[in-house]
C-alpha cells in the first residue's frame, strides 16, 4: 500500500485564512521534507523536519513520529502561497524519498 | 553554500538525438540523485550515485546513463531522446547519514520535439 498519504488533495481558501496540510506515513521514518512546487516543476525546499516543530516566517512544520504524521501550517495565507505542496519521506532502509501525491492550494483574493 | 546547480536550465532536443544534463554541488555530498518530474506527478527517481557507485532504477535502467567524474559533478545522459522524455529533470544531493536531507537544484526543463 501507499506509504505516504497526503491530504487534502486540494484546498481553496480566502486570503488571510490559515492552511493545514497533512502527511501520514505507514512506515518508519528517517526524515521528512516539505517542498513547494513552482508552476514549472522545480522544487523549493520548505522544511527538513524529521521530528518536532520548525518555523519559518508564516510556515510551521510539525512531525510527530509516534503518530506517523507531519503537517505544514500556513498562517494568514496570501495569494502568492497558491501552488502545489509536496511532502517526501526518507526511509531508514535506503536512499529513496517516498513522495506524497501533493496538495494543490488555491488562495483567493 | 547549500546550492545545487544545474545546466542548462532549458534544453530543446530532437527525437533520436542525445541529451546531456549537468549537475554540480560544492557541499562535498557523497550521494547525488537524478529525478524526472512530469506535470501532476511526483518526482520519479531515475538513478543515484553513492560515491562512485551508480544505482539505477529497474524500470529506467536502459533509458538513462550517468557519470560522476568527481565528487562535485554528475551528469545525466539520454542516448536517443523520445517524446516521452520531455519533463523537468531535477538533481539532488545529500550526505549519507541518519538524517539525510536532500538538496535540490532548480531543474532542467527538457522538451523533445
Amino acid at each position: 500500500g501507499q506509504q505516504v498519504q497526503q491530504s487534502p488533495a486540494s484546498l481553496v481558501l480566502q486570503e488571510g485564512e490559515n492552511a493545514e496540510l497533512q502527511c501520514n506515513f505507514s512506515t518508519s521514518l528517517n526524515s521528512m521534507q516539505w517542498f513547494y512546487q513552482r508552476p514549472g516543476g522545480s522544487l523549493v525546499s520548505l522544511f527538513y523536519n524529521p521530528s518536532g516543530t520548525k518555523h519559518s516566517g508564516r510556515l510551521t512544520s510539525t512531525t510527530v513520529i509516534k503518530e506517523r504524521r507531519s503537517s505544514l501550517h500556513i498562517s494568514s495565507s496570501q495569494t502568492t502561497d497558491s501552488g502545489t505542496y509536496l511532502c517526501a519521506l526518507g526511509l531508514h532502509s535506503n536512499y529513496q524519498l517516498i513522495w506524497g501525491s501533493g496538495t494543490k492550494l488555491i488562495i483567493k483574493p | 553554500d547549500t546550492t545545487v546547480k544545474q545546466n542548462p536550465r532549458y534544453k530543446l532536443a530532437r527525437v533520436g538525438k542525445p541529451v546531456n544534463l549537468i549537475c554540480s554541488q560544492t557541499m562535498n555530498h557523497d550521494t547525488m540523485y537524478w529525478y524526472q518530474k512530469k506535470p501532476n506527478q511526483a518526482p520519479k527517481l531515475l538513478l543515484f550515485y553513492y560515491d562512485k557507485i551508480l544505482n539505477r532504477e529497474a524500470d529506467t535502467f536502459e533509458k538513462f546513463q550517468s557519470s560522476r567524474p568527481n565528487n562535485s559533478f554528475c551528469s545525466l545522459y539520454i542516448g536517443s531522446a523520445g517524446l516521452e522524455y520531455s519533463a523537468m529533470y531535477l538533481c539532488a544531493s545529500s550526505r549519507v547519514g541518519l538524517y539525510a536531507e536532500q538538496f535540490f537544484g532548480p531543474g532542467t526543463r527538457l522538451t523533445v520535439l
